[in-house]
């Protein structure tokens, strides 16, 4: 295992378009995180999961936003009806579960979405 | 005002160079502190990680908390060009499931 693995690297879709990224996170680790960042910006907090358990969605995160954990170990990230502002980079990470001293979340490569 | 203010830059120093990157922060809920690389159309690495106010040193990285000021600082001592990249501040309560991240400073260090 070398670390979070995301697919697909880069993903050009048509507006309206329904678009799925898949993350595979480090092994054993419980949690897992969905960032989105655009350009010259850093990453925003989108929704996180405990084992296959959503625990909390960001405002940013619209109803056309779906993301599922089933097995509590690869995610998914659904965007329906893709806008030209969903374009941005991706980015799952994934960490143990935090202890009081230890927090440490490791970052994917991202996937690069462009909608025209 | 942003959670979380970051100077982007972008910084331009000599290879060799003591490096100093900021982050500013309002909310007093924020107990842990990271610092990230991020290359170019990359996902930002993990450098360094802080829990609550302290230093903490790796090589030629120090990161230091300041929580009665919510000021954190990254030192890169005898910088090198291959740590040209952007430097992401990064930060979140107890339980990590919302880190709120600068806008990150771009850093080139020219031979």
């Amino acid at each position: 295992d070398t670390g979070v693995s995301q697919d697909p690297r880069h993903k050009i879709t048509k507006r309206g378009q329904n678009v799925t990224f898949r993350c595979d996170p480090i092994s054993e680790h419980n949690r897992l995180y969905w960032y989105r960042q655009t350009l010259g910006q850093g990453p925003e907090f989108l929704t996180y999961f405990q084992n296959e358990a959503q625990l909390e969605k960001s405002r940013l995160l619209s109803d056309r936003f779906s993301a599922e954990r089933p097995k509590g170990s690869f995610s998914t990230l659904e965007i329906q009806r893709t806008e030209q502002g969903d374009s941005a980079m991706y980015l799952c990470a994934s960490s143990p579960t935090p202890t009081l001293e230890d927090t440490e979340a490791f970052f994917g490569q991202g996937t690069r979405l462009t909608v025209v | 005002q942003k959670e979380v203010e970051q100077d982007p830059g972008p910084l331009s120093v000599p290879e060799g160079a003591i490096v100093s990157l900021n982050c500013t922060y309002s909310n007093s809920a924020f107990q842990y502190f990271m610092w990230y690389r991020q290359y170019s159309r990359k996902g930002p690495e993990l450098l360094m990680y802080t829990y609550s106010s302290g230093n903490k040193e790796d090589g030629r990285f120090t990161a230091q908390v300041d929580k009665s000021s919510k000021y954190i600082s990254l030192f890169i001592r005898d910088s090198q060009p291959s740590d040209s990249a952007t430097y992401l501040c990064a930060m979140s309560p107890y339980n990590n499931n919302d880190m709120r991240f600068g806008a990150g400073t771009r850093l080139t260090v020219k031979p």
